[in-house]
């Protein structure tokens, strides 16, 4: 299993400002996957990060709004910018193991923007 | 497009009554069925992957089946500690970008009375 670490866990955050997310690896992964879990509802993918390359960001996200950076193998940080009450979510990130036949998911760092 | 529907909404169990969970699922090419737990304010929790129809895995008080339209994930004697919400998810088995990419079910919430 992978063993997954997020900072911030939560943050309160005024409208127009930006947060980085940070996510840590305890093993060296290729891929990291960052979902946004909105109140009430289930997971969705914002973008998947691969080292070395540009993330790859789903339908309705932009890199502009979602800024991903991916320095090494370990470790990747999600930035939500200018910031509006609608970003209020849980984001979580994600690696797969054995193959991609598992995925783990970190703890999640609950957003609140005012 | 992928589409992965999960029934009931919420479940209300009496400790020790067993039942079922329902997660249906449309998608161009099945890489993988997976089924998670999230506690309130948690990440989701890995449980079991499904790769084909008529597989079956178990752990504890859950049994997962896979057929070729829908999964089901089948509670035994359930104990208050098993209430949580209960995910289940899609993965495609398309190269490139999408590889890995994880489609989401809306989520069971299952809440186990003593």
């Amino acid at each position: 299993s992978a063993v997954i670490s997020q900072k911030p866990s939560r943050d309160i955050c005024q409208r127009g400002t930006s947060l980085t997310i940070q996510c840590q690896v305890d093993s060296q992964v290729t891929m990291m996957f960052w979902y946004r879990q909105q109140p009430g509802q289930s997971l969705t993918l914002i973008a998947t990060a691969n080292q070395g390359s540009e993330a790859t960001y789903e339908s309705g996200f932009v890199i502009d709004k979602f800024p991903i950076s991916r320095p090494n193998l370990t470790f990747s940080t999600l930035t939500v910018s200018n910031m509006s009450p609608e970003d209020s979510s849980i984001y979580l990130c994600s690696v797969p193991a054995g193959g991609a036949d598992t995925q783990y998911f970190g703890p999640g760092t609950r957003l609140t923007v005012l | 497009e992928d589409q992965v529907t999960q029934s009931p909404e919420a479940l209300r169990l009496q400790e020790g009554e067993s039942s079922s969970l329902n997660c249906s699922y449309t998608v161009s090419g099945l890489r993988g069925l997976f089924w998670y737990r999230q506690d309130p304010g948690k990440g989701p929790e890995f449980l079991f992957t499904l790769y084909s129809a008529g597989e079956e895995k178990e752990k504890e008080r859950l049994k997962a089946t896979l057929t070729k339209k829908e999964s089901f994930l089948h509670i035994t004697a359930p104990k208050p500690e098993d209430s949580a919400t209960y995910l289940c998810a899609v993965q495609v088995s398309a190269g490139g970008t999408s590889y890995g990419k994880l489609t989401f079910g809306q989520g069971t919430i299952l809440t186990v009375h003593p």
